[in-house]
């Protein structure tokens, strides 16, 4: 079974529009942390923001917040006010304790933001 | 600050050439890994370390090799180059996660190395 999950492959968005980017986990550990990449053209990986399964509140960093639903296992990515720099592939990664700090990607979700 | 430092950016090989991709971090990470990424598939992870003497197998070990001499090296050996391997490669590195604790610690990426292989 595949670990993470991203549904969405391709996604557009309005400029200054929110758009949220779906990711879902499979884990039995209890103590797991969840991330989301950015990848834009030039191939960079640039880390965003973190959730940690004993984190009561969810994870905001400036216009990213993660909705961090435990109980449906589900970490979406949420984007406020999209500019066209946000345009990029979004990767969900998690990391589990039992399996020797490994971290699982999802295959991504491409972000087009209109002008 | 280096960061993670990978070596080459671009290489063209050869079937059944031998190459080996060079990674550093001075950022003294313990935890460091190899993953590939592919069209459609993700980052799948290719092998991993969490200590100088200690490295295991990913998702997708089959035809490359890795050591983990220092904290601060983790070469990836690939033995006889194939078309399938043809990617692009990235190392990673970040500190060990606290179970029960905290699993914090994001991963700090190379700029990755493109391999093709003809």
């Amino acid at each position: 079974a595949q670990k993470i999950t991203q549904t969405q492959p391709g996604m557009f968005v309005q400029e200054k529009e929110a758009v949220t980017l779906d990711c879902t986990y499979d884990t039995s550990d209890p103590s797991y942390g969840l991330f989301w990449y950015k990848q834009p053209s030039s191939g960079e990986m640039i880390f965003l923001i973190y959730q940690g399964s004993y984190d009561q509140q969810n994870a905001t960093e400036g216009r990213y917040s993660l909705n961090f639903q435990k109980a449906r296992k589900s970490a979406n990515l949420v984007i406020s006010a999209s500019q066209l720099g946000d345009s990029a592939m979004y990767f969900c990664a998690m990391r589990e304790s039992n399996t020797g700090n490994q971290f699982y990607f999802g295959t991504g979700t491409s972000l087009t933001v209109i002008p | 600050n280096a960061g993670v430092t990978q070596t080459p950016k671009f290489q063209v090989l050869k079937t059944g050439q031998s190459m080996t991709l060079q990674c550093a971090q001075d950022m003294n990470h313990e935890y460091m890994s190899w993953y590939r990424q592919d069209p459609g598939m993700g980052l799948r992870l290719i092998h991993y370390s969490v200590g100088a003497g200690i490295t295991d197998q990913g998702e997708v070990p089959n035809g490359y090799n890795v050591s983990r001499s220092t904290t601060e090296d983790f070469p990836l050996r690939l033995l006889s180059a194939a078309p399938s391997q043809t990617s692009v490669y990235f190392c990673a590195s970040g500190e060990q996660g606290l179970a029960g604790v905290s699993m914090a610690g994001e991963l700090f990426f190379g700029e990755g190395s493109r391999l093709t292989v003809l």
